[in-house]
């Protein structure tokens, strides 16, 4: 069964940099996109961005600036880096596994982080 | 941008009853759309995919469909366990939008 763990600086200052690291055990790290979701307090889900095992990457085309997802297939980890937060940085970040079985042309969420919450505040 | 649009935004339900869920797409995204379901302070988890392909081990109560530009999650029965709140989201282009959301709660 395919677990993702990630961790993480969970309080940050206004123009820092934001790192998370999530990493995939029980499973395969090939054939898949990793992926990045953030959900602010009580608000609904915001799609930051994937890459594959081969570095491969596509991100939210309103974070792409500060953005950089990168992958280590020797430890079947992947992270992400947000320059510059601010307060609406404040969010959960969760990592997950972008899956398409079958003949489907995309790639949806199928396994999730349990989540990583960080606060951007002076 | 593809802005998708969930209706409506809270509900009001019973077990038992049959609860429907629409999403609308600012423009056709095919069958490019998830749902999900979130549980409070959980992750969410697909239900379906493709706009009406049911996720494995998902009960056979929930059911989706809808091409172009509308959508909709039906759950046949409700059951406890299913109140939490739905997202819908498109896969047809980047940014990977969801909707904003649908709160199920119990009447």
């Amino acid at each position: 069964q395919v677990q993702l763990q990630q961790w993480g600086a969970g309080l940050l200052k206004p123009s820092e940099t934001l790192s998370l690291t999530c990493a995939v055990y029980g499973g395969s790290f090939t054939g898949y996109y990793w992926t990045w979701i953030r959900q602010p307090p009580g608000k609904g889900l915001e799609w930051i961005g994937e890459i594959n095992h081969g570095g491969s990457s596509n991100y939210n085309p309103s974070l792409k600036s500060r953005l950089t997802i990168s992958v280590d297939t020797s430890k079947n980890q992947f992270s992400l880096k947000m320059t510059s937060v601010t307060a609406a940085d404040t969010a959960v970040y969760y990592c997950a596994r972008g899956n398409r079985p079958g003949v489907y042309f995309y790639y949806y969420m199928d396994v999730w982080g349990k989540g990583t919450t960080v606060t951007v505040s002076s | 941008d593809i802005q998708l649009t969930q209706s409506p935004s809270f509900l009001s339900a019973s077990v038992g009853d049959r609860v429907t869920i629409t999403c609308r797409a600012s423009q056709g995204i095919s069958s490019d759309l998830v749902w999900y379901q979130q549980k409070p302070g959980k992750a969410p988890k697909v239900l379906i995919y493709a706009a009406s392909t049911l996720q494995s081990g998902v009960p056979s109560r929930f059911s989706g469909s809808g091409s172009g530009t509308e959508f909709t999650l039906t759950i046949s029965s409700l059951q406890p366990e299913d109140f939490a709140t739905y997202y819908c989201q498109q896969l047809n282009s980047y940014a990977r939008t969801f909707g904003q959301g649908t709160k199920v709660e119990m009447k």
